[in-house]
């Protein structure tokens, strides 16, 4: 099965301060997502990478995905209180169903 | 549109009974899954489901059925409840594209007294 180790386990910044959580594993990632959940809510969809170098953006969220396709980092610039929640990482190959697996999260509070 | 449903939102269980989580979905997706989530420990697969008629077990099966009725619906069943499967369950389904999004429904907290 596809492990994937989150880091850090928990994350506290200031307003406007920029992070970084990153997303490591093992095995080649054939398809390595991002998720947001807001305490005691569901998951929404952040972003999905596939190509090794690949890097995607979304408003102040960058997603980079390594060229040898096993580490990926979620940047997030000037940070936001509506930043908050815990961000996870899922991987599992493309194409017909398959064991798409997820990291223990990273839980980023943002203080005022 | 709805996207994925599951219900209950919240349960209670004593040691010992049983209930089934439903879930739906109206996106016409294959595949289905089952997670739970606990603290600290992410999200963990329970048993997926790659099309109606088929399912295999995850990460943490033991002590859980699933079922899929059709291609919209994908139930999982606790035959004899225990405190360790106290938790946030929640389902997702996604087509079999290059686009694969997961898509979640909200959860179901359930507790075992």
């Amino acid at each position: 099965s596809q492990e994937l180790e989150q880091s850090p386990q928990s994350l506290i910044v200031q307003e406007g301060k920029n992070l970084t959580i990153n997303c490591t594993s093992s095995k080649t990632l054939y398809g390595l997502y991002w998720y947001k959940q807001k305490y005691g809510e569901g998951l929404i969809f952040l972003m999905m990478l596939q190509k090794g170098g690949e890097e995607k953006s979304h408003e102040k969220i960058t997603a980079k995905l390594d060229e040898k396709k096993q580490q990926s980092s979620l940047h997030i610039t000037a940070s936001q209180p509506s930043h908050a929640g815990i961000y996870l990482c899922g991987a599992g190959p493309t194409g017909t169903a398959s064991k798409l697996t997820f990291g223990t999260g990273t839980r980023l509070q943002v203080t005022l | 549109n709805a996207g994925v449903t599951q219900t209950p939102k919240f349960q209670v269980l004593k040691t010992g009974q049983s209930m089934t989580l439903q879930c739906a979905q109206d996106m016409n997706h294959n595949s289905m899954y089952w997670y739970r989530q606990d603290p600290g420990m992410g999200l963990r697969l329970i048993y997926y489901s790659a099309s109606e008629g088929t399912t295999d077990k995850g990460e943490v099966p033991n002590g859980y059925n699933v079922s899929r009725l059709n291609k919209r619906e994908f139930s999982l069943r606790l035959e004899s409840a225990a405190p360790s499967q106290t938790s946030v369950y929640f389902c997702a389904s996604r087509l079999d594209t290059l686009r694969e999004k997961l898509f979640f429904g909200s959860g179901t907290q359930l507790s075992v007294l």
